[in-house]
């Protein structure tokens, strides 16, 4: 199975702030990387698909890099809706698996 | 806009089958690169992949339950539904359908439905 190691766990920080979540893979996925955002008693949902690419309807302060093993999602400058929780997921190959999440917090 | 809706008891005692359902509303279940899913989020911790079906019954299973679990679709109710065999108290969890493209990403979530185990 791919293991996928999100950090930080949680960060604390200010409207304004620009926010960076990072996850690694334990092995090579070809880019084969998701983003979603979940607020609490919400079901998740899809921010960025194939690691770069906006799912409509995003804002554009959101965006993804990342290949190989290491990935990342940017918050340009985060907005007081963004307080939420945030997972990778990867779909190079069965199982699909998350990363354990990374809550962004009120600073 | 395509929509989702699980439905099954919120209850289930250690040992029995949980039983779930998906209905899938404003589209087909039978689309073309459609993929409908299982997901699930134990309280306080991360999500789970639990199985992926296609319209065809084409099903992919997460090894760890693979053992206890039935995904299957039904075309004519524009249903899918899941069964978990001899759940424990491991098993309570918030239980999300999805529905995928043809890369598993999952861009419709139903909105959950918790559920426990427990006596």
């Amino acid at each position: 199975d791919i293991q996928m190691t999100q950090s930080p766990s949680s960060v604390s920080a200010s409207v304004g702030d620009r926010v960076t979540i990072t996850c690694q893979a334990s092995q090579g996925i070809n880019g084969w990387l998701a983003w979603y955002q979940q607020k609490p008693g919400k079901a998740p949902k899809l921010l960025i698909y194939a690691a770069s690419n906006l799912q409509g309807g995003v804002p554009s302060r959101f965006s993804g890099s990342g290949s190989g093993t290491d990935f990342t999602l940017t918050i340009s400058s985060l907005q007081p809706e963004d307080f939420a929780s945030y997972f990778c997921q990867q779909t190079n190959s069965f199982p699909l698996t998350f990363g354990g999440g990374t809550k962004v917090e009120v600073k | 806009q395509l929509q989702l809706q699980e439905s099954g008891p919120g209850l289930v005692k250690p040992s029995e089958t949980l039983p779930l359902t998906c209905t899938v509303s404003r589209g087909s279940i039978s689309t073309t690169n459609y993929y409908w899913g299982w997901i699930r989020q134990p309280p306080g911790k991360g999500l789970e992949w639990i199985g992926s079906i296609y319209h065809s019954g084409s099903s992919y299973y997460n090894p760890t339950l693979k053992s206890r679990v039935t995904i299957s679709v039904d075309t004519s109710k524009n249903q899918f539904s899941l069964r978990l065999n001899s759940v424990t108290a491991a098993d309570t969890a918030v239980y999300h359908c999805t529905k995928s493209d043809q890369y598993y990403y999952m861009d419709v979530w139903g909105k959950g439905t918790t559920v426990t185990v427990s006596s």
